[in-house]
Protein backbone atom coordinates (compact mmCIF):
# COMPACT_ATOMS: atom_id res chain seq x y z
CA UNK A 1 0.00 0.00 0.00
CA UNK A 2 1.23 3.40 -0.96
CA UNK A 3 -1.36 5.53 0.12
CA UNK A 4 -3.73 5.60 3.09
CA UNK A 5 -7.17 4.40 2.09
CA UNK A 6 -10.54 4.34 3.62
CA UNK A 7 -13.05 1.91 3.58
CA UNK A 8 -16.33 2.30 2.92
CA UNK A 9 -16.41 5.57 1.52
CA UNK A 10 -19.61 5.79 3.17
CA UNK A 11 -21.71 4.26 5.48
CA UNK A 12 -25.61 4.93 6.04
CA UNK A 13 -26.76 2.65 10.03
CA UNK A 14 -29.89 3.16 12.07
CA UNK A 15 -29.44 5.15 15.29
CA UNK A 16 -28.42 2.39 18.28
CA UNK A 17 -26.58 0.09 15.40
CA UNK A 18 -22.97 -0.51 16.16
CA UNK A 19 -20.47 -0.03 13.13
CA UNK A 20 -16.78 -0.32 12.12
CA UNK A 21 -14.55 1.19 9.36
CA UNK A 22 -10.92 0.57 8.06
CA UNK A 23 -8.01 2.65 7.88
CA UNK A 24 -5.03 1.16 5.71
CA UNK A 25 -1.44 2.55 5.58
CA UNK A 26 2.01 1.73 4.58
CA UNK A 27 3.44 -0.36 6.96
CA UNK A 28 7.21 0.66 5.83
CA UNK A 29 8.41 3.77 8.20
CA UNK A 30 5.36 3.65 9.71
CA UNK A 31 5.17 6.20 13.25
CA UNK A 32 1.54 6.56 14.22
CA UNK A 33 -1.75 6.75 12.78
CA UNK A 34 -4.22 9.24 13.59
CA UNK A 35 -8.19 9.39 13.71
CA UNK A 36 -9.75 12.64 13.11
CA UNK A 37 -14.09 12.98 13.09
CA UNK A 38 -15.19 15.95 11.03
CA UNK A 39 -18.52 17.50 11.19
CA UNK A 40 -20.04 19.36 8.26
CA UNK A 41 -19.20 23.10 8.41
CA UNK A 42 -16.23 22.38 11.34
CA UNK A 43 -13.11 21.77 11.56
CA UNK A 44 -11.63 18.48 11.96
CA UNK A 45 -11.01 17.31 15.51
CA UNK A 46 -8.70 14.14 17.13
CA UNK A 47 -9.78 11.59 18.16
CA UNK A 48 -7.07 9.47 18.84
CA UNK A 49 -3.25 9.25 18.04
CA UNK A 50 -1.73 5.26 17.81
CA UNK A 51 1.90 4.63 17.65
CA UNK A 52 2.23 0.84 18.97
CA UNK A 53 1.14 -2.41 17.20
CA UNK A 54 -1.98 -3.55 19.12
CA UNK A 55 -2.83 -0.49 20.84
CA UNK A 56 -6.19 0.09 21.70
CA UNK A 57 -7.99 3.43 22.21
CA UNK A 58 -11.37 4.40 23.79
CA UNK A 59 -13.22 7.76 23.85
CA UNK A 60 -16.94 6.94 25.00
CA UNK A 61 -18.54 4.65 22.80
CA UNK A 62 -15.95 5.23 19.99
CA UNK A 63 -12.85 2.81 20.02
CA UNK A 64 -9.62 2.40 17.66
CA UNK A 65 -7.06 -0.75 17.29
CA UNK A 66 -4.14 -1.07 15.31
CA UNK A 67 -2.23 -3.28 13.92
CA UNK A 68 1.04 -1.78 12.09
CA UNK A 69 2.56 -5.03 10.92
CA UNK A 70 -0.17 -5.75 8.53
CA UNK A 71 -0.94 -1.75 7.99
CA UNK A 72 -4.26 -1.08 9.07
CA UNK A 73 -6.78 0.38 12.10
CA UNK A 74 -10.21 -0.34 12.61
CA UNK A 75 -12.64 2.22 14.67
CA UNK A 76 -15.56 0.96 16.00
CA UNK A 77 -18.88 2.93 17.32
CA UNK A 78 -21.01 1.32 19.84
CA UNK A 79 -24.65 2.26 19.48
CA UNK A 80 -24.35 4.95 17.15
CA UNK A 81 -26.27 8.47 17.26
CA UNK A 82 -27.35 10.90 14.75
CA UNK A 83 -24.50 13.28 16.26
CA UNK A 84 -21.98 10.72 15.51
CA UNK A 85 -22.53 11.41 12.18
CA UNK A 86 -19.37 13.04 10.81
CA UNK A 87 -16.54 11.91 8.09
CA UNK A 88 -14.39 9.64 9.73
CA UNK A 89 -10.05 10.55 8.72
CA UNK A 90 -7.71 8.68 9.08
CA UNK A 91 -3.70 10.07 8.77
CA UNK A 92 -0.26 8.37 9.09
CA UNK A 93 3.15 9.88 10.03
CA UNK A 94 6.08 8.31 9.41
CA UNK A 95 9.62 8.63 10.16
CA UNK A 96 10.66 8.36 5.86
CA UNK A 97 12.91 11.91 5.88
CA UNK A 98 11.18 15.28 7.19
CA UNK A 99 7.54 13.79 8.19
CA UNK A 100 4.49 14.77 7.08
CA UNK A 101 0.69 13.82 7.72
CA UNK A 102 -0.72 11.71 4.82
CA UNK A 103 -4.95 11.97 5.13
CA UNK A 104 -7.31 9.08 3.81
CA UNK A 105 -10.32 9.89 1.80
CA UNK A 106 -12.34 9.59 5.06
CA UNK A 107 -15.84 7.42 6.16
CA UNK A 108 -18.72 9.62 5.20
CA UNK A 109 -20.83 8.05 8.38
CA UNK A 110 -24.67 8.87 8.52
CA UNK A 111 -26.58 7.89 11.27
CA UNK A 112 -30.41 8.04 11.12
CA UNK A 113 -32.53 8.61 13.89
CA UNK B 1 -8.50 31.48 22.77
CA UNK B 2 -5.39 29.46 20.53
CA UNK B 3 -6.80 28.34 17.13
CA UNK B 4 -6.26 28.37 14.04
CA UNK B 5 -7.75 31.14 11.28
CA UNK B 6 -8.40 30.99 7.29
CA UNK B 7 -9.90 33.63 5.87
CA UNK B 8 -11.87 33.91 3.72
CA UNK B 9 -14.29 31.28 4.44
CA UNK B 10 -15.36 31.57 0.72
CA UNK B 11 -13.62 33.32 -2.60
CA UNK B 12 -14.54 33.86 -5.81
CA UNK B 13 -12.24 34.97 -8.40
CA UNK B 14 -11.98 35.33 -11.90
CA UNK B 15 -9.62 32.94 -14.33
CA UNK B 16 -6.57 33.52 -14.51
CA UNK B 17 -6.37 35.65 -11.24
CA UNK B 18 -3.67 34.83 -8.88
CA UNK B 19 -5.54 34.65 -5.22
CA UNK B 20 -3.98 34.30 -1.84
CA UNK B 21 -5.43 32.48 0.99
CA UNK B 22 -4.93 33.39 3.98
CA UNK B 23 -3.83 31.02 7.50
CA UNK B 24 -2.89 32.22 11.09
CA UNK B 25 -2.46 30.00 14.11
CA UNK B 26 -1.48 31.59 17.68
CA UNK B 27 -0.45 27.87 18.58
CA UNK B 28 3.36 28.31 18.15
CA UNK B 29 2.95 25.74 16.66
CA UNK B 30 6.48 25.06 14.39
CA UNK B 31 5.10 23.14 11.72
CA UNK B 32 1.86 24.24 8.79
CA UNK B 33 0.42 22.29 6.21
CA UNK B 34 -1.65 23.22 3.16
CA UNK B 35 -4.56 20.69 1.92
CA UNK B 36 -6.86 20.53 -1.08
CA UNK B 37 -9.87 18.29 -0.94
CA UNK B 38 -12.02 17.76 -3.91
CA UNK B 39 -15.83 15.92 -4.08
CA UNK B 40 -15.31 12.48 -3.13
CA UNK B 41 -11.40 12.51 -2.46
CA UNK B 42 -9.54 13.09 0.99
CA UNK B 43 -7.07 15.78 1.43
CA UNK B 44 -4.46 15.95 -0.65
CA UNK B 45 -1.01 17.83 0.96
CA UNK B 46 -0.24 20.90 -1.36
CA UNK B 47 2.80 22.66 0.94
CA UNK B 48 4.49 22.18 4.24
CA UNK B 49 6.45 23.73 6.67
CA UNK B 50 8.44 22.89 9.53
CA UNK B 51 10.04 26.12 10.12
CA UNK B 52 9.77 29.73 9.53
CA UNK B 53 11.57 30.63 6.23
CA UNK B 54 11.68 26.75 5.06
CA UNK B 55 8.68 25.05 3.32
CA UNK B 56 8.06 21.61 1.43
CA UNK B 57 6.08 20.55 -2.06
CA UNK B 58 3.58 17.93 -1.16
CA UNK B 59 2.22 15.61 -3.90
CA UNK B 60 0.18 18.54 -5.76
CA UNK B 61 2.10 21.35 -5.73
CA UNK B 62 2.19 22.52 -9.16
CA UNK B 63 0.76 25.84 -9.68
CA UNK B 64 0.69 26.89 -6.10
CA UNK B 65 3.12 28.84 -3.68
CA UNK B 66 3.92 29.82 -0.36
CA UNK B 67 5.84 31.46 2.18
CA UNK B 68 6.77 31.64 5.57
CA UNK B 69 7.88 34.66 6.89
CA UNK B 70 6.26 33.90 10.12
CA UNK B 71 5.65 31.09 12.89
CA UNK B 72 2.30 32.88 12.77
CA UNK B 73 1.47 32.93 8.92
CA UNK B 74 1.76 30.32 5.82
CA UNK B 75 -0.34 32.04 3.34
CA UNK B 76 -1.08 29.67 -0.19
CA UNK B 77 -1.18 31.71 -3.19
CA UNK B 78 -3.18 30.28 -5.93
CA UNK B 79 -1.37 30.74 -9.32
CA UNK B 80 -2.89 31.14 -13.08
CA UNK B 81 -1.12 27.97 -13.68
CA UNK B 82 -3.15 26.01 -11.64
CA UNK B 83 -5.25 24.13 -13.96
CA UNK B 84 -8.52 22.95 -11.80
CA UNK B 85 -8.11 25.52 -8.50
CA UNK B 86 -12.30 25.25 -7.47
CA UNK B 87 -11.73 23.06 -4.65
CA UNK B 88 -11.98 23.48 -0.56
CA UNK B 89 -8.38 24.23 1.08
CA UNK B 90 -7.87 23.22 4.75
CA UNK B 91 -4.61 24.76 6.77
CA UNK B 92 -3.75 23.20 9.50
CA UNK B 93 -0.42 23.28 12.32
CA UNK B 94 0.96 21.07 14.33
CA UNK B 95 3.76 20.86 16.86
CA UNK B 96 7.02 19.16 15.71
CA UNK B 97 6.96 15.54 16.48
CA UNK B 98 5.18 12.66 15.09
CA UNK B 99 2.74 11.98 17.66
CA UNK B 100 1.27 15.68 17.58
CA UNK B 101 -2.36 16.44 16.88
CA UNK B 102 -3.34 18.08 14.09
CA UNK B 103 -5.31 21.68 14.43
CA UNK B 104 -7.13 22.85 11.34
CA UNK B 105 -8.72 26.14 10.42
CA UNK B 106 -12.44 26.08 8.88
CA UNK B 107 -11.40 25.96 5.70
CA UNK B 108 -12.13 28.19 2.53
CA UNK B 109 -13.96 27.37 -0.33
CA UNK B 110 -12.32 28.53 -3.59
CA UNK B 111 -14.24 29.11 -6.97
CA UNK B 112 -13.05 29.88 -10.13
CA UNK B 113 -15.16 31.32 -13.08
Amino acid sequence: ILNVEQSPQSLHVQEGDSTNFTCSFPSSNFYALHWYRWETAKSPEALFVMTLNGDEKKKGRISATLNTKEGYSYLYIKGSQPEDSATYLCASTTTSGTYKYIFGTGTRLKVLA
Amino acid sequence: DGGITQSPKYLFRKEGQNVTLSCEQNLNHDAMYWYRQDPGQGLRLIYYSHIVNDFQKGDIAEGYSVSREKKESFPLTVTSAQKNPTAFYLCASTNRGLVTEAFFGQGTRLTVV
